[in-house]
């Protein structure tokens, strides 16, 4: 089965870029979204179709897809920023989600 | 605004049966596809099963296979996610989720989240 790999955990400063990574078997030739969860909270959409923003979500959020990996970069991060974060492709009409970053903002 | 909630979690013994509803209001429901999603304690994100706009495809994670069934009604704006032959490792957060489209489209997202109802299996 297909399978999408995350860096366990980052931690970030204030005003930093975070750059989270998605890894999976040609990657590029899918398309990959990412969502928030803050704590005790449900998934939020933050990035589609690799790198489109839904409404409502701050510029600061980018995204990118090549190769083997998908990138979601948070530039200027900011406190209210910190949260688990999932990346997510389809396979053969099925979802695959990414193993998950925890994001620390410190 | 899109809302959709969860309801018939609770504590089951394995081995049993159980059915989660989810109500959804908002939006045109018979347009859009929707899934079924997870959450162990303390852990990721897991999809267990989407069926598209009319009922007619209905795809599932290879650990509810055979157990799990997700049906839907039009009529009553519901999803249903009836979970059979339950184990220890089926306890989770079950949330349901809205897809953005109606029937499969590989840039497909998940644009809505309900809350999420808590199933425990435990003896």
């Amino acid at each position: 089965s297909y399978e999408l790999t995350q860096p366990p955990s980052m931690s970030v400063s204030p005003g930093q870029t975070a750059s989270i990574t998605c890894s999976g078997d040609k990657l590029e030739d899918k398309y990959a979204c990412w969502y928030q969860q803050k704590s005790g909270q449900s998934p939020m959409l933050v990035i589609y179709q690799d790198s489109k923003r839904p409404s409502g979500i701050p510029e600061r959020f980018s995204g990118s897809n090549s190769g083997n990996t998908a990138t979601l970069t948070i530039s200027g991060t900011q406190a209210m920023d910190e949260a688990d974060y999932y990346c997510q492709a389809w396979d053969s009409s099925t979802v695959v989600f990414g193993t998950g970053t925890k994001v620390t903002v410190l | 605004q899109v809302q959709l909630v969860e309801s018939g979690g609770g504590v089951v013994q394995p081995g049993r049966s159980l059915r989660l509803s989810c109500a959804a209001s908002g939006f045109t429901f018979s347009s859009y596809g929707m899934h079924w999603v997870r959450q162990a304690p303390g852990k990721g994100l897991e999809w267990v099963a989407v069926i598209w706009y009319d009922g007619s495809n209905k795809y599932y994670a290879d650990s509810v296979k055979g157990r799990f069934t997700i049906s839907r009604d039009n009529s009553k704006n519901t999803v249903y996610l009836q979970m059979n032959s339950l184990r220890a490792e089926d306890t989770a957060v079950y949330y349901c989720a809205r897809a953005a489209c109606g029937s499969y489209d590989s840039d497909c997202p998940i644009d809505y989240w309900g809350q999420g109802t808590l199933v425990t299996v435990s003896s």
